[in-house]
């Protein structure tokens, strides 16, 4: 099982800033089958970034995805309110298909 | 517009069977390349894929919840559903059905809304 290893765990930044986050494997990602998903309280995971670099439909272009075999990023090139949230990344090229444990973005 | 809609009690014995349905509505659950499974988020806590099922009936389960899962496809229903046998406390979170598109993301890109499920004692 490849385990996925996010930092950091609390992130604090505010709007405007860069936002880069972390997400280590623990072997290859296959086919660099890498997702990042966005979640906010009460709601369900959204689809951000695939294939580690592709933009999900709608998803705007502040957000960018980056990396390849066990290390991977996040960026929020500038963060709009709605942005402070948790986000999980997920490897699916290798089954069990696994999630790391989250960064939370919080306003400072 | 894809959508998945999870049902099924909210409360759960402890040691008896957890059983959710998810309802597609958009879209036929005998797409090609669509992928329909379970995910799941205890309180406060990170996400764990359960498993998943193509139309046809072939599964895949993460071997952590084999022994005790499986999943199943009513394609003229346009439901899928999961089923947890002997549950415990560990088993409480929010349950999501998902669709792995397999075309273009390859990734979980449709979620339910989730449904609260509560193991008690």
């Amino acid at each position: 099982e490849i385990v996925l290893t996010q930092s950091p765990g609390t992130l604090s930044l505010s709007p405007g800033e860069r936002a880069t986050l972390s997400c280590r494997a623990s072997q290859s990602v296959l086919s660099s089958y890498l997702a990042w998903y966005q979640q906010k309280p009460g709601q369900a995971p959204r689809l951000l970034i695939y294939a580690a670099s592709s933009r999900a439909t709608g998803i705007p272009d502040r957000f960018s995805g980056s990396g390849s075999g066990t290390d991977f990023t996040l960026t929020i090139s500038r963060l709009e309110p709605e942005d402070f949230a948790v986000y999980f990344c997920q490897q699916y090229g290798s089954s069990p298909y696994t999630f790391g444990q989250g960064t939370k973005l919080q306003i400072k | 517009q894809l959508q998945l809609q999870e049902s099924g009690p909210g409360l759960v014995k402890a040691s008896e069977t957890l059983s959710l349905t998810c309802t597609v509505s958009g879209d036929s659950i005998s797409s090609d390349l669509s992928y329909w499974g379970w995910i799941r988020q205890p309180p406060g806590k990170g996400l764990e894929w359960i498993g998943s099922i193509y139309y046809t009936g072939r599964t895949s389960y993460n071997p952590s919840l084999k022994s005790r899962v499986t999943i199943s496809v009513d394609t003229s229903k346009n439901q899928f559903s999961l089923k947890l046998n002997f549950v415990t406390a560990a088993d409480t979170a929010v349950y999501y059905c998902t669709r792995r598109d397999g075309y273009i993301t390859e990734a979980f890109d449709i979620w339910g809304q989730g449904t609260m499920v509560t193991v008690s004692s």
